[in-house]
């Protein structure tokens, strides 16, 4: 089953813009992971925050995690058409090993 | 490129039938994950294997069952097939099996099933 729901389950913006990608969740996790999935094609990782941890960056994308309302976001910024793709959060549940339980994904378009 | 390979790419089959996937980790990793996507059920675990031994289990049917071989490749073998198994699956590896190692998905097998 799915672990959790994003937000927007769909979102187009301008190239050079930013995009806003909100996961929730529903267990106690130990980490939560972020994907992009670009159509019909395999998972490329993007980064991983720990349960311990509020904020991450990674080149132009930074990640928050608020473990109190189970919910975390992923901002790109100064988007470009390349980072068209579907993008899912994952999380990893405590007491459950190191399997991925996806969200829903979010797909974005960015127009040139 | 992830380094985990998938073979067949595309599997065209009828119901009824079995169909053998086959996945070959990234070097050095021991843990091998399946997933399916599916339209309806998204993204899904379906089992990991872990230097040869069934590690954890998750949303898989019993019509389906996998193995990891001593070189470490695993197979994902899916029997008495129905329409409702189209979907895409996909093969992960990470390196020790911990929470914290990220996985490295395979480019995945597309299965349809007539």
């Amino acid at each position: 089953s799915q672990q959790g729901e994003e937000d927007p389950q769909a979102l187009s913006i301008q190239e050079g813009e930013n995009a806003t990608m909100n996961c929730s969740y529903k267990t106690s996790i130990n980490n939560l992971q972020w994907y992009r999935q670009n159509s019909g094609r395999g998972l490329v990782h993007l980064i991983l925050i720990r349960s311990n941890e509020r904020e991450k960056h990674s080149g132009r994308l930074r990640v928050t995690l608020d473990t109190s309302k189970k919910s975390s976001s992923l901002l790109i910024t100064a988007s470009r058409a390349a980072d068209t793709a579907s993008y899912f959060c994952a999380t990893v549940k405590k007491s459950s090993g190191d399997k991925l339980t996806f969200g829903t994904g979010t797909r974005l378009a960015v127009r040139p | 490129d992830s380094g985990v390979t998938q073979t067949p790419k595309h599997l065209i089959t009828a119901t009824g039938q079995r169909v053998t996937l086959r996945c070959s980790p990234r070097s050095g990793d021991l843990s091998v994950y399946w997933y399916q996507q599916s339209l309806d059920q998204g993204l899904q675990f379906l089992i990991q294997y872990y230097n040869g031994e069934e590690r954890a289990k998750g949303n898989i049917l019993e019509r389906f069952s996998a193995q990891q071989f001593p070189d470490l490749h695993s197979e994902l073998n899916l029997s008495s097939l129905e329409l409702g198994d189209s979907a895409l699956y996909f093969c992960a590896s990470s390196t020790s099996g911990t929470p914290y190692n990220e996985q490295f998905f395979g480019p995945g097998t597309r299965l349809t099933v007539l």
